[in-house]
């Protein structure tokens, strides 16, 4: 089966600017993930949809960051205006549901200049 | 609160075993995964425990102590390909999402 699908795969932009993100889950997975992982840390969840309904966003900073999940399949993630402090890899990964094994896709990897 | 505590960087020989420890602290606990990543690499699910005890799959065993709240990760006849990092992840399911929270990783390193 086709794994998690994420573009782009690099992204450099300054701050205050935009930035978003693509994910295409594995065909037939109802959860999908968000995650935001700084260099020597582990990941951390900023949202959780399951189909096209938010599970959990308790962690996203919600004064910049969006994320949607229309017709419960693709997901983008938007950050605006981006902070130095975002510079990381997002990763996206999805389930078959929330208490399966998940499915990381390569990630973005994000430079704030 | 919730925390994860595991090693940040363990060294092994080739051939050799190596078992990765991780002690947490949850509000909720529903059971205990580890994640494999290389470097520049995707996380890829390793094994998941729910219950007391070992579980074998291949070359990786994953224990779990749910009264400890401790689990480890055994990794035996190391292969060098095995040189990665190591995350031990908490299942949540206080607000019954199940949601991931990852510990900080254990990098490990396999030499000749």
């Amino acid at each position: 089966e086709a794994g998690v699908a994420q573009s782009p795969r690099y992204k450099i932009i300054e701050k205050r600017q935009s930035v978003a993100f693509w994910c295409n889950p594995i065909s037939g997975h109802a959860t999908l993930y968000w995650y935001q992982q700084i260099l020597g840390q582990g990941p951390k969840l900023l949202i959780q949809f399951q189909n096209n309904g938010v599970v959990d966003d308790s962690q996203l900073p919600k004064d910049r960051f969006s994320a949607e999940r229309l017709k419960g399949v693709d997901s983008t993630l938007k950050i605006q205006p981006a902070k130095l402090e975002d510079s990381a890899v997002y990763l996206c990964a999805s389930s078959l549901s929330g208490g399966q094994p998940q499915h990381f896709g390569d990630g973005t990897r994000l430079s704030i200049l | 609160g919730q925390s994860l505590e595991q090693p940040s960087e363990v060294t092994a020989v080739e051939g050799a075993i190596v078992q990765i420890n991780c002690t947490y602290q949850t509000s909720g606990f529903y059971g205990l995964s580890w994640y494999q990543q290389h470097d520049g690499g995707a996380p890829t699910f390793l094994s998941y425990n729910a219950l007391d005890g070992l579980e074998e799959t291949g070359r990786f065993s994953s224990f779990l102590s749910r009264s400890d709240s401790y689990g480890y990760l055994l990794l035996q006849e190391l292969q060098m390909k095995d040189s990665a990092s190591y995350f031990c992840a908490v299942r949540d399911d206080l607000d019954s999402s199940y949601k991931l929270i990852f510990g900080s990783g254990t990098r490990l390193l396999v030499r000749p």
